[in-house]
């Protein structure tokens, strides 16, 4: 099993391009989540989906959007970069009726 | 969700034990005490979690107070691999798995 893997791991943008973080789960894991973190800071929130077919905000979701394309993938899409997003995302899945949840390596966004 | 409160950082030795505390005054009776490690550069992984009674596993041992207001990770013998942020964690019973996760305590471990 490869966990959770996340697509890319670097990426430079400048101001108002957009771009989409892919994630993808093969542990047959029913929610799947969204987070971001700021240098020195714990993780926050952004999007979560507790199943394949809904999304749902969490603490910070201003300036994203997510889809859950099937039960492996969660996708988190950047409309207009911004670099108050300049930040590492990552992307986490849990088996339902579990307490763990799992993490991905993080993809570091760098805005300029 | 309640909020936790750990000291920012810690020190420790090599092959000795360390007790990382977490105070959670406010905690309710469904919330469950998660902790999390994130070593350097990685994604956060899970270490432990529990409700009321002491747990152990074959990463370390959670100690919680009688009347579950603070709570205590202990790592038996730490190694340098240990050295990582540890995020105590209140999860609420039934709800969507959501973590919310403050600063952490880093701890630093010395050969």
């Amino acid at each position: 099993n490869a966990g959770v893997t996340q697509t890319p791991k670097f990426q430079v943008l400048k101001t108002g391009q957009s771009m989409t973080l892919q994630c993808a789960q093969d542990m047959n894991h029913n929610s799947m989540y969204w987070y971001r973190q700021d240098p020195g800071m714990g993780l926050r929130l952004i999007y979560y989906s507790a199943s394949e077919g809904t999304t749902d905000k969490g603490e910070v979701p201003n300036g994203y959007n997510v889809s859950r394309l099937n039960k492996r993938e969660f996708s988190l899409r950047l409309e207009s970069a911004a670099p108050s997003q300049t930040s590492v995302y990552f992307c986490a899945s849990r088996l339902a009726g579990n307490n763990e949840q799992f993490f991905g390596p993080g993809t570091r966004l760098t805005v300029l | 969700d309640a909020k936790t409160t750990q000291p920012n950082s810690m020190e420790s030795n090599e092959e000795e034990p360390v007790h990382l505390p977490c105070n959670h005054s406010t905690i309710s009776g469904t919330d469950y005490i998660h902790w999390y490690r994130q070593l350097p550069s990685q994604g956060p992984e899970y270490v432990i979690h529990g409700l009321t009674s002491n747990v152990n596993n074959r990463m370390a041992s959670l100690a919680i107070a009688e009347d579950r207001k603070s709570s205590t990770l202990i790592l038996h013998r730490a190694t340098l691999r240990d050295a990582a942020v540890y995020y105590c964690i209140l999860r609420e019973t039934g709800s969507q798995g959501n973590l919310i996760f403050g600063k952490g305590t880093k701890l630093s471990v010395k050969p």
